[in-house]
């Protein structure tokens, strides 16, 4: 059972990447998944959500408009297409899914925006 | 919703206890009575996980020496003899509204 992410790397202020997370172990598509980011030193910050089938997306104030969650329920991905990015987008960010019956953290992708 | 903890670090002599408090902007009680409070524990080099959720359940596996209570707008988070495992970094949430929030964390070190 785990969530694996992958896509973060360095990028320049304004550019684009693109982070993919992919679920193993469980019924991928019977949970909502969310992206949650942590700056070094920081607690973590909510970045966005996606329900189960897809039907509903929501994204925290600092990322609306520039980011973009999916996902594909036949491959077990979600992925977070990110633009415009900012050197304060800088973090590791985690793909999780969280309930009273089922908390599950992937490791975490380091994206780093710096010129 | 603005989640607030203190203290900022505890340093704890392994067996003694240990007490963490999380106050929230508004209460996270809903109208059918549920409360959306969780607690997280970050151990060092690791993701967070969740340990408590609705104030006082403990999570699959949680030990009980880990016990949650609050009300309203007011929580604690309590550890009844501290064990070298329990090191890293304590943050509440809450997610009666979106977005959800954490606090600031609390680090526990080991005396």
């Amino acid at each position: 059972v785990q969530l694996v992410e992958s896509g973060g790397g360095v990028v320049q202020p304004g550019r684009s990447l693109r982070l993919s997370c992919v679920g193993s172990g469980f019924i991928f598509g019977n949970y909502g998944m969310h992206w949650v980011r942590q700056a070094p030193g920081k607690g973590p910050e909510w970045v966005a959500i996606i329900w189960f089938d897809g039907s509903k997306v929501y994204y925290g104030d600092s990322v609306k408009g520039r980011f973009t969650i999916s996902r594909d329920n036949s491959k077990n991905t979600v992925d977070l297409q990110m633009n415009s990015l900012r050197v304060e987008d800088s973090a590791v960010y985690y793909c999780v899914t969280t309930s009273s019956t089922f908390d599950l953290w992937g490791r975490g992708v380091p994206v780093i925006v710096s010129s | 919703i603005v989640m607030t903890q203190t203290p900022l670090s505890l340093s704890v002599t392994p067996g003694q206890p240990a007490s963490i408090s999380c106050k929230s902007s508004q209460s996270l009680k809903d109208t059918k009575g549920k409360t959306f409070l969780y607690w997280y524990l970050q151990k060092p080099g690791q993701s967070p996980q969740l340990l408590i959720y609705e104030v006082f359940n403990r999570f699959s596996g949680v030990p009980d020496r880990f016990r949650g209570s609050g009300s309203g707008a007011d929580f604690t988070l309590q550890i009844s003899r501290v064990e070298a495992e329990d090191v890293g970094v304590y943050y509440c949430a809450q997610s009666i509204q979106l977005p959800p929030t954490f606090g600031g964390g609390t680090r526990v070190e080991i005396k």
